[in-house]
């Protein structure tokens, strides 16, 4: 059974930082491409973030670029970002999501953890 | 960047009726189109992928169409585990886009 379990989320002041991870077990973590989406309270989903499985490829949506940095730990089957320079828009449920095989889509995924940015 | 708009933006059902909802890409994305299924508090569930492919275990009452820039997702028969928000996503480019989403009430 596939399993994500994200953990880091917190309260943290405008211009922080902090770092996201997501334990995943259940697969052979390395073969697949991971990403990390997010959803502000009440609004819709977007898609933030995602890395290939060898860790070699990573892509960003422009909202946050330069800001987030996505990682993964493949011998410990851990996926990441870090995320720098907080603002209040970046407040929302994170997900990490396992993709599938060959295509963009995001098959499991966890069940969030919140990020408050406020003062 | 390729935008999803999904319509309509919340949908009154009873249990039973068919339901249809619309999801158009700005560019055209062949048939790369997932549907996901998101309840209060929960995170999103896979249902379909490349349009029309139905996820392991998802009930056959679901099912997508579609090709090009504009694609549906039909519930046949609503039944009342169905009452949640429904969201489409391109998966033809890294980026990813979700459409805004499609909240099905009760009526």
């Amino acid at each position: 059974e596939v399993r994500l379990l994200e953990s880091g989320g917190g309260l943290v002041q405008p211009g922080g930082s902090l770092r996201l991870s997501c334990a995943a077990s259940g697969f052979n973590f390395n073969s697949y491409t991971m990403s990390w989406v997010r959803q502000a309270p009440g609004k819709g989903l977007e898609w933030v973030s995602a890395i290939s499985g060898s860790g070699g490829s990573t892509n960003y949506a422009d909202s946050v670029k330069g800001r987030f940095t996505i990682s993964r730990d493949n011998s410990k089957n851990t996926l990441y970002v870090q995320m720098d320079s907080l603002r209040a828009e970046d407040t929302a449920v994170y997900y990490c999501a396992k993709g599938v095989s060959g295509a963009y889509v995001l098959h499991y995924w966890g069940q969030g953890t919140l990020v408050t940015v406020s003062s | 960047d390729i935008q999803m708009t999904q319509s309509p933006s919340t949908l009154s059902a009873s249990v039973g009726d068919r339901v249809t909802i619309t999801c158009r890409a700005s560019q055209s994305i062949s048939n790369s189109l997932a549907w996901y299924q998101q309840k209060p508090g929960k995170a999103p569930k896979l249902l379909i992928y490349k349009a029309s492919s139905l996820e392991s275990g998802v009930p056959s009452r679901f099912s997508g169409s579609g090709s090009g820039t504009e694609f549906t997702l039909t519930i046949s028969s609503l039944q009342p585990d169905d009452f949640a928000t429904y969201y489409c996503q391109q998966h033809s480019t890294s980026s990813r886009t979700f459409g805004q989403g499609t909240k099905v009430e009760i009526k």
